[in-house]
């Protein structure tokens, strides 16, 4: 099966730009997806398809896949920012979804 | 603007049967994916499977035994069972919807709901 993974943190300063990889197989043939799960709260989308940026999502996140990585960048860090984030494919071999384990986003 | 409700016990015992239903508002169940995820304490999210609409499902290898989704398109719902639970078993679990290929992630999610899995 298809495997992701994520950096367990990153920290950033407010104001700085953060930027967070998810690793895997060809990731750059696949269509990536980035989740946003704060405190006690559901995930919620933040880049589709590598790029994209769903309705209400401001401009400060953006989102690239080559080769072998995807990142989400996020810039001009706020300490709202301050997550948990999680990359997602969808695995052709199978038809499944796929979820890395997340990286901690510490805003200091 | 659609929405997901996950309702069902929040405790089971261990070796029965959890089973969660998903209600959806504001927006017909057609045309979707509608998957089922979950989260134990501390940890990361799980995909545990999906079903379309029209009743085809798929589910994770690593579930795939012990796991059952069903629609209800007449009342707007679909299920989750997952039998002979145990402790590992204890999560949020979430549901959500996407596309075929899951195009376009993930774009609408439930709250989410507890289950602890304790005697």
């Amino acid at each position: 099966s298809y495997v992701l993974t994520q950096p367990p943190s990153v920290s950033v300063a407010p104001g700085q730009t953060a930027r967070m990889t998810c690793g895997g197989n060809n990731i750059g043939r696949k269509s990536v997806h980035w989740y946003q799960q704060k405190a006690g709260r559901a995930p919620v989308l933040v880049v589709y398809d590598d790029s994209v940026r769903p309705s209400g999502i401001p401009e400060r996140f953006s989102g690239s896949a080559s080769g072998n990585t995807a990142t989400l960048t996020i810039s001009r860090v706020e300490a709202g920012d301050e997550a948990d984030y999680y990359c997602q494919v969808w695995d052709d071999g199978g038809d499944h979804r796929v979820f890395g384990g997340g990286t901690k986003l510490t805003v200091l | 603007q659609v929405q997901l409700q996950e309702s069902g016990p929040g405790l089971v015992k261990p070796s029965e049967t959890l089973s969660l239903t998903c209600t959806v508002s504001g927006g017909s169940i057609s045309s979707y994916y509608w998957n089922w995820i979950r989260q134990p304490p501390g940890k990361g999210l799980e995909w545990i499977g999906y079903i379309y609409y029209s009743g085809s499902t798929n589910y994770n290898p690593s579930l795939k035994s012990r796991v059952n989704i069903s629609v209800d398109t007449s009342k707007n719902q679909f299920s989750l069972k997952l039998s002979s639970v145990t402790a590992a078993d204890t999560a949020v679990y979430y549901c959500a919807r996407d596309l075929r290929y899951s195009s376009r992630g993930m774009d609408v999610w439930g709250q989410g709901t507890t289950v602890t899995v304790s005697s």
